[in-house]
Protein backbone atom coordinates (compact mmCIF):
# COMPACT_ATOMS: atom_id res chain seq x y z
CA UNK A 1 0.00 0.00 0.00
CA UNK A 2 1.66 2.93 -1.08
CA UNK A 3 1.78 6.26 1.31
CA UNK A 4 0.57 9.79 0.08
CA UNK A 5 2.31 10.61 -2.94
CA UNK A 6 3.01 14.98 -3.51
CA UNK A 7 4.29 16.07 -6.59
CA UNK A 8 6.51 17.83 -7.37
CA UNK A 9 8.89 17.25 -4.35
CA UNK A 10 10.53 20.64 -5.45
CA UNK A 11 9.41 23.34 -7.31
CA UNK A 12 10.82 26.70 -8.49
CA UNK A 13 9.02 29.49 -9.52
CA UNK A 14 9.68 33.25 -10.55
CA UNK A 15 7.79 36.15 -8.79
CA UNK A 16 4.36 36.23 -10.52
CA UNK A 17 4.14 32.55 -11.79
CA UNK A 18 1.76 29.95 -10.43
CA UNK A 19 2.50 26.89 -8.65
CA UNK A 20 0.05 24.06 -8.97
CA UNK A 21 1.04 20.96 -6.09
CA UNK A 22 -0.62 17.80 -6.34
CA UNK A 23 -1.25 15.07 -3.63
CA UNK A 24 -2.45 11.35 -4.10
CA UNK A 25 -3.61 9.86 -0.59
CA UNK A 26 -3.03 6.80 0.59
CA UNK A 27 -5.93 3.74 -1.07
CA UNK A 28 -8.99 3.72 0.89
CA UNK A 29 -8.41 7.23 2.18
CA UNK A 30 -10.96 10.08 1.20
CA UNK A 31 -9.76 12.81 3.41
CA UNK A 32 -7.07 14.98 2.56
CA UNK A 33 -5.14 17.99 4.32
CA UNK A 34 -2.74 20.53 3.23
CA UNK A 35 -0.23 22.11 5.64
CA UNK A 36 2.66 24.30 5.32
CA UNK A 37 6.01 24.85 6.76
CA UNK A 38 7.81 27.86 6.94
CA UNK A 39 11.48 27.64 8.04
CA UNK A 40 12.50 26.69 11.20
CA UNK A 41 8.50 26.88 11.91
CA UNK A 42 6.24 23.72 12.79
CA UNK A 43 3.07 22.92 10.24
CA UNK A 44 0.51 25.55 9.85
CA UNK A 45 -2.84 23.95 8.69
CA UNK A 46 -4.11 25.25 5.37
CA UNK A 47 -7.43 23.22 4.34
CA UNK A 48 -9.21 19.79 4.90
CA UNK A 49 -10.98 18.72 1.55
CA UNK A 50 -12.60 15.79 1.02
CA UNK A 51 -14.16 14.14 -2.51
CA UNK A 52 -15.51 17.68 -4.35
CA UNK A 53 -15.85 19.22 -0.88
CA UNK A 54 -13.83 21.76 0.94
CA UNK A 55 -14.87 21.06 4.37
CA UNK A 56 -12.44 23.53 6.64
CA UNK A 57 -10.37 26.31 4.80
CA UNK A 58 -9.78 28.38 7.40
CA UNK A 59 -5.95 28.31 7.08
CA UNK A 60 -6.16 29.43 3.57
CA UNK A 61 -4.76 32.84 2.96
CA UNK A 62 -7.80 34.91 1.65
CA UNK A 63 -6.48 35.44 -1.70
CA UNK A 64 -4.69 33.99 -4.63
CA UNK A 65 -4.36 30.02 -2.86
CA UNK A 66 -7.18 27.78 -4.03
CA UNK A 67 -7.39 23.91 -2.62
CA UNK A 68 -9.78 20.80 -4.70
CA UNK A 69 -9.82 17.47 -4.62
CA UNK A 70 -12.21 16.26 -7.28
CA UNK A 71 -13.74 12.93 -7.92
CA UNK A 72 -11.29 11.67 -10.05
CA UNK A 73 -7.30 12.24 -9.65
CA UNK A 74 -5.25 13.97 -7.36
CA UNK A 75 -5.95 16.89 -5.24
CA UNK A 76 -4.80 20.07 -6.27
CA UNK A 77 -3.12 23.00 -4.11
CA UNK A 78 -3.17 26.21 -6.50
CA UNK A 79 -0.74 29.18 -5.62
CA UNK A 80 -1.40 32.48 -8.32
CA UNK A 81 1.07 34.98 -8.10
CA UNK A 82 3.65 33.45 -6.17
CA UNK A 83 5.40 35.50 -4.00
CA UNK A 84 8.63 34.60 -2.08
CA UNK A 85 6.29 35.07 1.17
CA UNK A 86 5.33 31.58 -0.38
CA UNK A 87 8.26 29.76 -0.15
CA UNK A 88 7.89 27.13 2.16
CA UNK A 89 7.38 23.38 2.53
CA UNK A 90 3.83 22.20 1.94
CA UNK A 91 3.04 18.75 3.31
CA UNK A 92 -0.05 16.67 2.50
CA UNK A 93 -2.08 14.39 4.46
CA UNK A 94 -4.80 11.88 4.21
CA UNK A 95 -7.03 9.51 6.51
CA UNK A 96 -9.38 7.42 6.11
CA UNK A 97 -11.78 9.16 8.73
CA UNK A 98 -14.73 7.41 10.05
CA UNK A 99 -18.19 9.80 10.41
CA UNK A 100 -17.72 10.84 14.57
CA UNK A 101 -14.26 10.39 15.58
CA UNK A 102 -10.58 11.48 14.70
CA UNK A 103 -8.61 9.81 12.67
CA UNK A 104 -4.79 9.56 12.33
CA UNK A 105 -3.56 11.71 9.49
CA UNK A 106 -0.30 10.10 7.37
CA UNK A 107 1.68 12.49 5.56
CA UNK A 108 3.24 12.79 2.41
CA UNK A 109 6.91 13.86 1.46
CA UNK A 110 6.34 17.42 0.94
CA UNK A 111 6.72 19.68 -1.94
CA UNK A 112 9.40 22.30 -0.80
CA UNK A 113 8.37 25.43 -3.59
CA UNK A 114 11.16 28.33 -3.67
CA UNK A 115 10.32 31.31 -5.79
CA UNK A 116 13.10 33.42 -6.67
CA UNK B 1 -7.29 29.55 21.81
CA UNK B 2 -4.91 26.88 19.76
CA UNK B 3 -1.13 26.97 20.87
CA UNK B 4 1.20 23.98 21.57
CA UNK B 5 4.82 24.86 22.91
CA UNK B 6 8.17 22.60 22.39
CA UNK B 7 11.48 23.44 23.61
CA UNK B 8 14.14 23.93 20.54
CA UNK B 9 16.56 21.72 21.22
CA UNK B 10 17.32 18.74 23.41
CA UNK B 11 21.18 16.76 22.81
CA UNK B 12 21.78 13.47 24.60
CA UNK B 13 24.38 11.08 24.39
CA UNK B 14 23.64 7.42 22.71
CA UNK B 15 22.46 5.01 24.85
CA UNK B 16 20.66 7.36 27.36
CA UNK B 17 17.21 8.45 27.55
CA UNK B 18 15.64 11.27 26.03
CA UNK B 19 12.29 13.45 26.91
CA UNK B 20 10.79 15.32 24.75
CA UNK B 21 8.28 17.87 26.54
CA UNK B 22 5.17 19.61 24.81
CA UNK B 23 2.67 21.97 26.33
CA UNK B 24 -0.54 23.03 24.90
CA UNK B 25 -3.37 25.43 25.62
CA UNK B 26 -6.92 23.99 24.62
CA UNK B 27 -8.62 21.80 26.84
CA UNK B 28 -10.98 20.22 24.32
CA UNK B 29 -8.18 18.40 22.65
CA UNK B 30 -8.83 14.95 21.85
CA UNK B 31 -6.18 12.94 20.62
CA UNK B 32 -2.20 14.23 20.80
CA UNK B 33 0.38 12.96 18.36
CA UNK B 34 4.55 12.70 17.79
CA UNK B 35 5.60 13.04 14.65
CA UNK B 36 9.23 12.57 13.55
CA UNK B 37 11.22 14.62 10.98
CA UNK B 38 14.01 14.03 9.44
CA UNK B 39 15.89 16.22 7.12
CA UNK B 40 14.36 17.00 3.69
CA UNK B 41 11.73 14.49 4.44
CA UNK B 42 8.22 14.62 5.70
CA UNK B 43 6.45 13.56 8.82
CA UNK B 44 6.53 10.32 10.49
CA UNK B 45 3.80 9.43 13.05
CA UNK B 46 5.27 7.76 15.71
CA UNK B 47 2.34 7.21 18.69
CA UNK B 48 -0.11 9.26 19.25
CA UNK B 49 -2.70 9.31 22.52
CA UNK B 50 -6.40 9.57 23.48
CA UNK B 51 -6.96 12.85 26.26
CA UNK B 52 -8.27 10.07 28.12
CA UNK B 53 -5.43 8.23 28.60
CA UNK B 54 -2.44 8.86 31.15
CA UNK B 55 0.39 6.99 29.62
CA UNK B 56 0.77 4.93 26.42
CA UNK B 57 3.78 2.81 25.85
CA UNK B 58 4.88 1.53 22.23
CA UNK B 59 8.63 -0.64 22.12
CA UNK B 60 11.16 2.31 22.83
CA UNK B 61 8.77 5.19 23.21
CA UNK B 62 6.64 6.09 26.34
CA UNK B 63 3.90 8.83 25.88
CA UNK B 64 2.68 10.76 29.40
CA UNK B 65 -0.22 12.90 29.64
CA UNK B 66 -0.96 15.64 32.26
CA UNK B 67 -3.97 16.52 31.71
CA UNK B 68 -4.54 18.62 34.34
CA UNK B 69 -1.41 20.67 33.65
CA UNK B 70 -1.75 20.10 29.47
CA UNK B 71 1.45 18.84 29.43
CA UNK B 72 2.68 16.03 26.97
CA UNK B 73 6.07 14.01 26.95
CA UNK B 74 7.86 11.80 24.61
CA UNK B 75 9.83 9.57 26.28
CA UNK B 76 12.84 7.72 23.86
CA UNK B 77 14.63 5.02 26.11
CA UNK B 78 18.19 3.75 24.67
CA UNK B 79 18.48 6.84 21.91
CA UNK B 80 20.26 6.00 19.07
CA UNK B 81 22.14 8.30 16.20
CA UNK B 82 19.26 7.62 14.06
CA UNK B 83 16.87 8.88 16.78
CA UNK B 84 18.57 12.53 15.64
CA UNK B 85 15.49 14.14 14.10
CA UNK B 86 13.32 17.09 15.07
CA UNK B 87 10.37 15.98 16.69
CA UNK B 88 6.88 17.47 16.58
CA UNK B 89 3.66 17.44 19.00
CA UNK B 90 0.40 17.93 17.77
CA UNK B 91 -3.23 17.82 19.05
CA UNK B 92 -6.64 17.50 17.69
CA UNK B 93 -9.60 19.78 19.07
CA UNK B 94 -13.37 18.29 19.50
CA UNK B 95 -15.44 19.99 17.00
CA UNK B 96 -12.21 20.81 15.56
CA UNK B 97 -12.84 19.38 11.89
CA UNK B 98 -9.98 17.08 12.40
CA UNK B 99 -7.37 19.86 11.48
CA UNK B 100 -4.06 19.25 13.79
CA UNK B 101 -1.90 22.30 15.29
CA UNK B 102 1.53 21.67 15.97
CA UNK B 103 3.96 22.59 17.89
CA UNK B 104 7.29 24.53 16.93
CA UNK B 105 9.09 21.29 16.94
CA UNK B 106 12.34 19.81 18.93
CA UNK B 107 15.51 18.87 17.01
CA UNK B 108 17.20 16.19 18.97
CA UNK B 109 20.56 15.54 18.63
CA UNK B 110 22.08 12.11 19.35
CA UNK B 111 26.17 12.65 20.32
CA UNK B 112 28.07 9.29 20.09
Amino acid sequence: NAGVMQNPRHLVRRRGQEARLRCSPMKGHSHVYWYRQLPEEGLKFMVYLQKENIIDESGMPKERFSAEFPKEGPSILRIQQVVRGDSAAYFCASSPRVQGRTDTQYFGPGTRLTVL
Amino acid sequence: GEDVEQSLFLSVREGDSSVINCTYTDSSSTYLYWYKQEPGAGLQLLTYIFSNMDMKQDQRLTVLLNKKDKHLSLRIADTQTGDSAIYFCAESIRGGGNKLTFGTGTQLKVEL
